[in-house]
C-alpha cells in the first residue's frame, strides 16, 4: 500500500540532545513537508522540499534542520537549540510541490506522526 | 499575513444532530480552502475542498461552500455519527502560495 511512514511513533529525548525523526513515502510525490502539531495552537510548518537535495525553511524551522538526499527520504532533526520541542510531528508529501505548478491542489498526504517528549 | 480562524471546541452533540464547525479566513488575493479530519491516532486527511467563490466541496455527508463576501468556510453535515468524533482542520492554500496555512482545529465528539 501507499503511503508516508513516520517513525519513531513515540521518542523521549534528554535535554541537550539531537533527535532524528524519520519520514518516507513510496507515493512517488516530488514535495514533503513537516508539521508541528501543539495542542490549541493547530498545525505549523518547520521545513519542506519540493525537489530531491532542495529544502525551504517554513514558519518555525530554527531549532530544526532537514535533508533532502532521496525522492523517499525527508528526516528531520530535532536540535538541542530548539528551546520547546516536545511536540507531535506530522510529516506530509504532495505531488507537486507549492507554487510550481502554478496552482496549489491544497492535498497533502499525512504520516500517523511522531510524539517527542523531552524529560 | 494569511490566517485561519476556527470555532473553539471541543463540540459536543449526540448521533443525528446537525454539525456546524464555523471558519473563517484572511487572505490577500484568492485562496484555495480546505477542510482536513484527523482520527484518533492517525494523521491529517483531506476531507472536502473548493478551489473558487461559491463553490461547494462535499465529501461523506460533510459539506462547506466557499463564501468569499464573509470570507467563511463554515463545515455542515446533517446528520452526525459516533465515527465522525474527530479534529477538523480548516486550512487555506494560495494560488502561488507555498504552503498551507491551517487553524487551529475543533474537536468534535458525537456521543451515542
Amino acid at each position: 500500500d501507499g503511503g508516508i511512514t513516520q517513525s519513531p511513533k513515540y521518542l523521549f529525548r534528554k535535554e541537550g540532545q539531537n533527535v532524528t525523526l524519520s519520514c518516507e513515502q513510496n507515493l512517488n510525490h516530488d514535495a514533503m513537508y513537516w508539521y508541528r502539531q501543539d495542542p490549541g495552537q493547530g498545525l505549523r510548518l518547520i521545513y519542506y522540499s519540493q525537489i530531491v537535495n532542495d529544502f525551504q525553511k517554513g514558519d518555525i524551522a530554527e531549532g530544526y534542520s532537514v535533508s533532502r538526499e532521496k525522492k523517499e527520504s525527508f528526516p528531520l532533526t530535532v536540535t538541542s537549540a530548539q528551546k520547546n520541542p516536545t511536540a507531535f510531528y506530522l510529516c506530509a508529501s504532495s505531488i507537486d510541490g507549492p507554487g510550481l505548478a502554478g496552482f496549489n491542489t491544497g492535498e497533502l498526504f499525512f504520516g500517523e506522526g511522531s510524539r517527542l517528549t523531552v524529560l | 499575513g494569511d490566517s485561519v480562524t476556527q470555532m473553539e471546541g471541543p463540540v459536543t452533540l449526540s448521533e443525528e444532530a446537525f454539525l456546524t464547525i464555523n471558519c473563517t479566513y484572511t487572505a490577500t488575493g484568492y485562496p484555495s480552502l480546505f477542510w482536513y479530519v484527523q482520527y484518533p491516532g492517525e494523521g491529517l486527511q483531506l476531507l472536502l475542498k473548493a478551489t473558487k467563490a461559491d463553490d461547494k466541496g462535499s465529501n461523506k455527508g460533510f459539506e462547506a461552500t466557499y463564501r468569499k463576501e464573509t470570507t467563511s468556510f463554515h463545515l455542515e453535515k446533517g446528520s452526525v455519527q459516533v465515527s465522525d468524533s474527530a479534529v477538523y482542520f480548516c486550512a487555506l492554500g494560495m494560488e502561488y502560495g507555498n504552503k498551507l496555512v491551517f487553524g487551529a482545529g475543533t474537536i468534535l465528539r458525537v456521543k451515542s
